[in-house]
């Protein structure tokens, strides 16, 4: 079946650091791959859409210089929070795409902490 | 843009107790609508999904016909259970040139007593 590992779970960082998180498919090639965040009061935020052999598709309010994101092959993404603050405390979840499916499988999340 | 509205905030029923959530859209044409499933500490687990008019979509007892006269796609339960207990989330896909963007409702937390 289709799964979707991410890592590290649980992150606790000092303001003004950075964290770095990473997305694995397994059993499937992960030609999309959709970066979310989620906080108590804003539920699901769609930070970013990654297509292999595409532009990276930003969403209003998040850009490349503070969420840059790879996505160098069909298993793998990863995303970096720079500078993280209070507001970018959250849930961030990955969710993966295969080219010929529908549905987007996502991973357990990692949970950013901003001390 | 197009979107989904459901059932938000708390929703408390005892087990055997029948489940309804609702969920409408908004969108053109014919979106893929899902049903996700949050249990604390994990990311969002697919329940199922619907692509056409009529289809249903079922798994673990919870099912939901897509209904494009009405543009619903409302969660039903017979019996739910304490294991149940989660949060529950209606999406719809927009296709985005070779991405897809899902877009999610906000949620309605279940909680059953035994």
């Amino acid at each position: 079946g289709a799964l979707v590992y991410q890592y590290p779970r649980r992150t606790i960082c000092k303001s003004g650091t950075s964290m770095r998180m990473e997305c694995q498919a397994v059993g499937f090639q992960a030609t999309s791959v959709a970066w979310y965040r989620q906080s108590p009061q804003k539920t699901f935020e769609l930070i970013a859409l990654s297509t292999v052999n595409s532009a990276i598709k930003y969403e209003q309010n998040f850009t490349q210089e503070k969420f840059p994101i790879s996505h160098p092959n069909l298993s793998f993404s990863s995303m970096t929070v720079l500078n993280a603050y209070l507001e970018d405390r959250g849930l961030y979840l990955c969710g993966a795409r295969a080219n010929s499916g529908n549905t987007l499988y996502f991973g357990e999340g990692s949970r950013l902490i901003v001390v | 843009g197009d979107s989904v509205t459901q059932t938000e905030g708390q929703v408390a029923l005892s087990e055997e107790d029948f489940l309804t959530i609702h969920c409408n859209y908004s969108a053109s044409g014919y979106p893929t609508l899902f049903w996700y499933v949050q249990y604390p500490g994990e990311g969002p687990q697919l329940l199922f999904r619907a692509s056409r008019d009529k289809e249903k979509g079922s798994s673990r007892g919870f099912e939901a016909t897509y209904d494009k006269g009405t543009t619903s796609f409302h969660l039903r339960k017979a019996s739910v259970q304490e294991s149940d207990s989660a949060v529950y989330y209606c999406a719809l896909r927009q296709q985005q040139g070779t991405g897809s963007k899902l877009s999610f409702g906000k949620g309605a937390k279940l909680t059953v007593s035994p």
